[in-house]
């Protein structure tokens, strides 16, 4: 167990529709990321916040939106759905911002499927 | 930017055999260098870290990886592998200090058979 709470862990849904992903980090990590696993695309970095900043921004289309919380929890925000965007969506917390702090910890992942 | 090749997408091997997953990056900067394992239906678990120092680093697992600068390799390595260690191994890179986020290979499936 990673420290890393992610829900739900299943997401069944149809296309055009609204999802929100929710990311609870470990416990006094200021870092949270997100991460998109799928066939074809591989596992790639969506983006990353930091004490409630957004700090780095990877491949999210701009129909995915995130922000997190002064709580420190994180939500992922996905909206007019694909097809495509059927996928594992893991989150990550790490102490830090970079350097020596750099170890994430993920999250269980939640399946998202677009029907 | 940086990348990561992982040379092999499948690696079958015989329990207690040694096994060598190959991994390679490419980056202008310097790097911090990582393996996970994914074990089925589970997330990430780091296996191992290079940030700096001696190039070999020993991991949770009896996992080891070599570090080669010249080369610009990080190749995962255990002399005797278990059915246990059947999973998804990722190969990852992040750039040195400033913002953490990883760069990931596409995988290599370790198929450990009786």
């Amino acid at each position: 167990d990673s420290g890393v709470t992610q829900t739900p862990k299943h997401l069944i849904t149809a296309t055009g529709q609204r999802v929100t992903l929710r990311c609870s980090p470990r416990s006094g990590d200021l870092s949270v990321y997100w991460y998109q696993q799928s066939l074809d695309q591989g596992l790639q970095f969506l983006i990353q916040y930091y004490n409630g900043e957004e700090r780095a921004k990877g491949n999210i289309l701009e129909r995915f939106s995130a922000q997190q919380f002064p709580d420190l929890h994180s939500e992922l925000n996905l909206s007019s759905l694909e097809l495509g965007d059927s996928a594992l969506y893991f989150c990550a917390s790490s102490e830090g911002i970079g350097g020596a702090y750099n170890e994430q910890f993920f999250g269980p992942g939640t399946r998202l499927t677009v029907l | 930017a940086q990348s990561v090749t992982q040379l092999d997408s499948q690696v079958p091997v015989f329990e207690e055999a040694p096994v060598e997953l190959r991994c390679n990056y490419s980056s202008s900067v310097s790097v911090y260098l990582f393996w996970y394992v994914q074990y089925p239906n589970q997330g990430l678990q780091l296996l191992l870290k290079y940030l700096s120092g001696s190039t070999l680093v020993k991991g949770i697992n009896g996992f080891e990886a070599e570090f080669n600068k010249s080369q610009t390799s990080f190749h995962l390595r255990k002399p005797s592998v278990h059915i246990s260690d059947t999973a998804e191994y990722f190969c990852a890179v992040s750039r040195s200090g400033g913002y953490n986020k990883l760069i990931f290979g596409a995988g290599t499936r370790l198929a450990v058979h009786p």
